[in-house]
């Protein structure tokens, strides 16, 4: 079946730190994955997203690669801001059905 | 930029009352979807909507539950007889290549 497995969290970092969530999948066939975003009070947003495998997903200083041999998709930022406060979801779509990990809550602290 | 509407942001009920929770989707997508999130968990599928019928839903989504076009932009989904259990925020989201959440309606069921 199909499954997103992502590092819980909460995640609490201090502004510029290095940001690393780790996001696995698990999927048949050949899977779009997705990191969304959620501010506080609001809906989720799409964040990036890659396709296929080896296709990387930048988005507002985020990167992902899409890892065919390690079923991951990790999302990174090399200098978070406050502004990043939020919780990200790792997504794949398999068809026209989307499947979600847990989220993982990240807040940065001056 | 296009956006996913829901209607109401908020709404509290008394269990075995009836709900109905509204979305206006992006005008041109074709397939739209109900997610719900209970509070501190992970977002789960519930149905997806393509040609004015249920192309998919999940084990959540039972007798209690019911979707609707009813006027070709609004996007209803029905909770017959709510329960205590279905306390969640509930999006409404939208495809045409990406997935497109609304803001989301938080129920609460007293």
């Amino acid at each position: 079946g199909n499954s997103v497995t992502q590092m819980e969290g909460p995640v609490t970092l201090s502004e510029e730190a290095f940001l690393t969530i780790n996001c696995t999948y698990t999927a048949t066939g050949y899977p779009s994955l997705f990191w969304y975003v959620q501010y506080p009070g609001e809906g989720l947003q799409l964040l990036l997203k890659a396709t296929k495998a080896d296709d990387k997903g930048s988005n507002k200083g985020f990167e992902a690669t899409y890892r065919k041999e390690t079923t991951s998709f990790h999302l990174e930022k090399g200098s978070v801001q406050v502004s990043d406060s939020a919780v990200y979801f790792c997504a794949l779509r398999a068809g026209n059905q989307f499947y979600f990990g847990t989220g993982t809550s990240l807040t940065v602290i001056p | 930029e296009p956006e996913v509407t829901q209607t109401p942001s908020h709404q509290v009920t008394q269990m075995g009352q009836e709900v109905i929770l509204r979305c206006v989707p992006i005008s041109n997508h074709l397939y739209f979807y109900w997610y719900r999130q209970i509070l501190g968990q992970k977002v789960e599928f519930l149905v997806s909507f393509y040609n004015n019928e249920i192309s998919e839903k999940s084990e959540i989504f039972d007798d209690q539950f019911s979707v609707e076009r009813p006027d070709g932009s609004n996007f209803t989904l029905k909770i017959r007889s709510t329960k205590l259990e279905d306390s969640a925020m509930y999006f409404c989201a939208s495809t045409g290549g990406e997935q497109y959440f609304g803001p989301g309606t938080r129920l609460t069921v007293t």
